[in-house]
């Protein structure tokens, strides 16, 4: 069973920029989120994905967009990237109607805006 | 109201100590309590996890006690070891619309040998 696999690890960008980060669901699973966890903090929900339709959303404007794929693989965007973009993004992949969240996480892709 | 509040931010506790890291609440819907533990560099990670239908859950040394009328909940570590040094999140979600996670601010446990 292979784990939620992210890339890239890391990147650099400047700001204005725009930034696409993707994502391999676990085996199994057929939702996916993301979530930005900045330097010492809790990770944020930015949004979830469920049959291939945005099925919740943090507060994050609308310049953070995602698609789902058929695979349950994931992409986030980011247009027009500011200074506090920078952080780790973390995708998760769960499974609808487990009757629990479980999340299972990646290691994540550190942004630096700059 | 959709905050989760976690303390304390570090801790330092001796190797064979019990660690403790408290979390409270404020939002009545959630009904699922979450802990994750996160090493630098690598994504959290599933530690234990509690519904509001019970008071305590044991799994080998993490304990999860949950007071819902306090609408508080604590992580135990019992006999800690170095290798638990990491970050700790809990967490609460709700099981109705999106699998969203509320995430408290963390705490850093360092466990000295």
């Amino acid at each position: 069973e292979t784990g939620v696999t992210q890339s890239p690890t890391h990147l650099i960008k400047t700001r204005g920029q725009q930034v696409t980060l993707r994502c391999s669901s676990q085996s199994g699973h057929n939702t996916v989120s993301w979530y930005q966890q900045a330097l010492g903090q809790g990770p944020q929900f930015i949004f979830q994905y469920y049959r291939e339709e945005e099925n919740g959303r943090g507060n994050f404007p609308p310049r953070f967009s995602g698609l789902q794929f058929p695979n349950y693989s994931s992409e986030l965007n980011v247009n027009a990237l500011e200074l506090d973009d920078s952080a780790l993004y973390l995708c998760a992949s769960g499974r609808q109607g487990s009757g629990a969240n479980v999340l299972t996480f990646g290691a994540g892709s550190r942004l630096t805006v700059l | 109201q959709q905050q989760v509040k976690q303390s304390p931010q570090s801790l330092i506790v001796q190797k064979g100590g019990i660690s403790i890291i408290n979390c409270a609440y404020e939002n009545t819907a959630f009904d699922y309590f979450p802990w994750y533990q996160q090493f630098p560099g690598k994504g959290p990670a599933l530690l234990i996890a509690i519904r509001p239908d019970v008071s305590e859950k044991k799994e080998g040394r993490f304990t999860i006690s949950f007071n819902k009328s306090a609408k508080q909940f604590s992580l135990h570590i019992m006999d800690s070891q170095p290798g638990d040094s990491a970050t700790y999140f809990c967490a609460a979600s709700m099981h109705q619309g999106a699998q969203k996670l509320v995430f408290g601010q963390g705490t850093r446990l360092t466990i000295n040998p």
